[in-house]
């Protein structure tokens, strides 16, 4: 069965720093992919970046990058020039056979001004 | 474009009672997912459903169920009402089932039992 690790519960970043949120996972599968979310206080899930397992570029969204290392089985999100808007909860998940998509417990990040 | 819908916001029941959610996906969307985030325990695969049909189910008693309407829109049904049911219910939709396609969150139903 795949699991998703998010080791940190909650981190903390200045305003226009870079912050770092970690993912491991576990499985047995070649092919599939990797996702993190973002839950902010309204509730909503946003999904910020996606990464193909078969693909050996980190993905990157503007100000939102992954280092993708598939032999270590590690996912981190990195973000720089932190805004206040980035608050919010963290959430990788892995997705594979029979579409169902596992998340990690995720990581509360509070950006302070 | 309409992203994923929802409804009601906010669901009281009583211990024993049924509760009935549902969901609208993005237009052109086929496949929805119903998730179960409880405090503290993270997302938990409830369901899904593409062309009507029942794909998969996750980890939970036969109490949880649903069903999928021929406009893709969705209803997750919860017999027998625990406490432990209690949480947040988010539906996401997808463009047909598969790997490559990102799931789209809606704004999710807060099931309260008492």
């Amino acid at each position: 069965a795949q699991t998703v690790t998010q080791s940190q519960p909650e981190m903390s970043v200045q305003e226009a720093e870079t912050v770092t949120l970690s993912c491991t996972y576990d499985t047995s599968e070649n092919n599939y992919y990797l996702f993190w979310y973002k839950q902010p206080p309204s509730r909503q899930m946003i999904l910020v970046i996606r990464q193909e397992a078969y693909k050996q570029q980190n993905a990157t969204e503007n100000r939102f990058s992954v280092n993708f290392q598939k032999a270590a089985k590690s996912f981190s999100l990195k973000i720089s020039d932190s805004q206040l808007g980035d608050t919010a909860m963290y959430f990788c998940a892995f997705l594979a056979g029979n579409n169902d998509m596992r998340f990690g417990a995720g990581t509360r990040l509070t950006v302070k001004p | 474009e309409a992203g994923v819908t929802q409804s009601p916001t906010h669901l009281i029941k009583t211990r024993g009672q049924q509760a009935t959610l549902r969901c609208s996906p993005i237009s052109g969307h086929t496949s929805v997912y119903w998730y179960q985030q409880a405090l503290g325990l993270g997302l938990q695969f409830l369901l899904w459903y593409d062309e009507g049909e029942e794909r998969n189910r996750g980890n939970f008693p036969p109490r949880f169920s649903g069903r999928q309407f021929p406009n893709y829109s969705s209803e997750l049904n919860v017999n027998a009402l625990e406490l432990e049911d209690s949480a947040l219910y988010l539906c996401a939709s997808s463009l047909a089932g598969g790997r490559r396609n990102e799931q789209y969150f809606g704004p999710g139903t807060r099931l309260t039992v008492t």
